[in-house]
């Protein structure tokens, strides 16, 4: 199946740890994103990279550390867990050609719960 | 600041009963305008882009359209299979940062 895929569907820590969320695509897209949607259902970008380079990086804790090692794979890695950090994060990817626009397509997302 | 802003946030519909939603925005320079549909425990799915003022697009029951200001998806005789929430969001940069209104949840009752 053509799709963006998220492991693990759902993580459950505790305060303090370090965890890891990984994403890959296989849709042939160029752009890669780590959204978080909160208790309140809100959307919010949190990073994008183009072709492994770091394009978006909102204001986020500098706990929180993408990586992309091929277009195809971005992570999400994320020290120090706060009670504030659960919440469901969303990968997504798109294709980004010359400033032209294109939709996103989104994974299944990851349910954080830090206890 | 750019802003989005979705109405109602709750909707309630009996199968056959068309309504639309509201998607209001602020933002400098609109690149695009997407709606996306979200179930509950799942990642959203994309619906519609919008570009420009007087754009509209169709999928099965649903339309979306779009003005300088704002933008409605109508749904026509919705049915059960409808029920989620529905998402609206902006881009005005060149690298996909979408700006997301805090959805509509839309529950329609056979």
């Amino acid at each position: 199946d053509t799709a963006v895929s998220q492991t693990p569907k759902y993580l459950v820590t505790q305060m303090g740890n370090d965890k890891s969320i990984k994403c890959e695509q296989n849709l042939g897209h160029d752009t890669m994103y780590w959204y978080k949607q909160d208790s309140k259902k809100f959307l919010k970008i949190m990073f994008s990279y183009n072709n492994k380079e770091l394009i978006i990086n909102e204001t986020v804790p500098n706990r929180f550390s993408p990586k992309s090692p091929d277009k195809a794979h971005l992570n999400l890695h994320i020290n120090s867990l706060e009670l504030g950090d659960s919440a469901v994060y969303f990968c997504a990817s798109s294709t980004n050609f010359r400033g032209s626009t294109y939709e996103q397509f989104f994974g299944p997302g990851t349910r954080l719960t830090v206890l | 600041e750019d802003q989005v802003t979705q109405s109602p946030e709750a909707l309630r519909l009996q199968e056959g009963e068309s309504s639309s939603l509201n998607c209001s925005y602020t933002v400098s320079g609109l690149r695009g305008l997407f709606w996306y549909r979200q179930d509950p425990g799942k990642g959203p799915e994309f619906l519609f882009t919008l570009y420009s003022a007087g754009e509209e697009k169709e999928k099965e029951r649903l339309k979306a359209t779009l003005t300088k200001k704002e933008s409605f998806l109508h749904i026509t005789a919705p049915k059960p299979e409808d029920s989620a929430t529905y998402l609206c969001a902006v881009q005005a940069d060149s690298w996909g940062k979408l700006q997301f209104g805090a959805g509509t949840q839309v529950v329609v009752t056979p």
